[in-house]
């Protein structure tokens, strides 16, 4: 079965820094979507970054970017100059025809930001 | 773009009334609209997914007859909780996707049921 693995139920950093969440999936195909969403204490689900596994460039968003590796099945989040706004649940996600077109999330990285 | 508002925010309602919790994509047509149930702590559990004029594919263990889902149009899909108990409590979100499967999925701000 198609499984997300995010490793960090929690994670710390201060205002100002940087800080890379981590998510490893396991899949066969070759053509799957992997997406980070977040989720504030106010718990409207927030797309933040997407990756098409065709491509080869990481995505980036503003402060947020992508590491994705391929071969490894690794698609970690890191998140420049950390701000107050950020501190949210942290939720990767799959799609793919193997998870019959439906996300396979992770189980979440707590994000805890320190003024 | 891409807003999704789901209504009520949170509802109170006593064990064995039926609530109706509404999804609308405001600014795109949503093919497809899922619904979830998410525990504390958890992350999302899908219950089914719905695409206009069809039928709902509803997830093992999810009871179709509790949960009635419907969705009539591209911007609209509703849930009912049938003879709501206790244990429906929980934490409802809907999402919505305007296209392909590879597109994102767009949240509501969810509903937080509480059946007494």
């Amino acid at each position: 079965a198609q499984t997300v693995t995010q490793s960090q139920p929690e994670m710390s950093v201060q205002e100002a820094e940087t800080v890379t969440l981590s998510c490893t999936y396991d899949t066969s195909e070759s053509d799957y979507y992997l997406f980070w969403y977040k989720q504030p204490p106010s718990r409207q689900m927030i797309l933040v970054i997407r990756q098409e596994a065709y491509k080869q460039q990481n995505a980036t968003e503003n402060r947020f970017s992508v590491n994705f590796q391929k071969a490894a099945k690794s698609f970690s989040l890191k998140i420049s100059d950390s701000q107050l706004g950020d501190a949210a649940m942290y939720f990767c996600a799959y799609i793919s025809m193997d998870s019959n077109y439906q996300l396979i999330w992770g189980a979440g990285t707590k994000l805890i930001i320190k003024p | 773009g891409a807003v999704v508002s789901q209504h009520p925010s949170w509802v109170i309602c006593k064990s064995g009334t039926s609530v109706k919790i509404e999804c609308r994509s405001l600014d795109f047509q949503a093919t497809t609209m899922f619904w979830y149930r998410q525990f504390p702590k958890q992350s999302l559990m899908l219950m089914a997914t719905s695409n206009e004029g069809s039928k709902a594919t509803y997830e093992q263990g999810v009871e179709k007859d509790k949960f009635l889902i419907n969705h009539a149009s591209l911007t609209l899909s509703t849930l009912t909780v049938t003879s709501a108990h206790p244990e429906d409590s929980s934490f409802y979100i809907c999402s919505a996707r305007g296209g392909a499967f590879y597109q994102p999925q767009h949240f509501g701000d969810g509903t937080r049921l509480s059946i007494l």
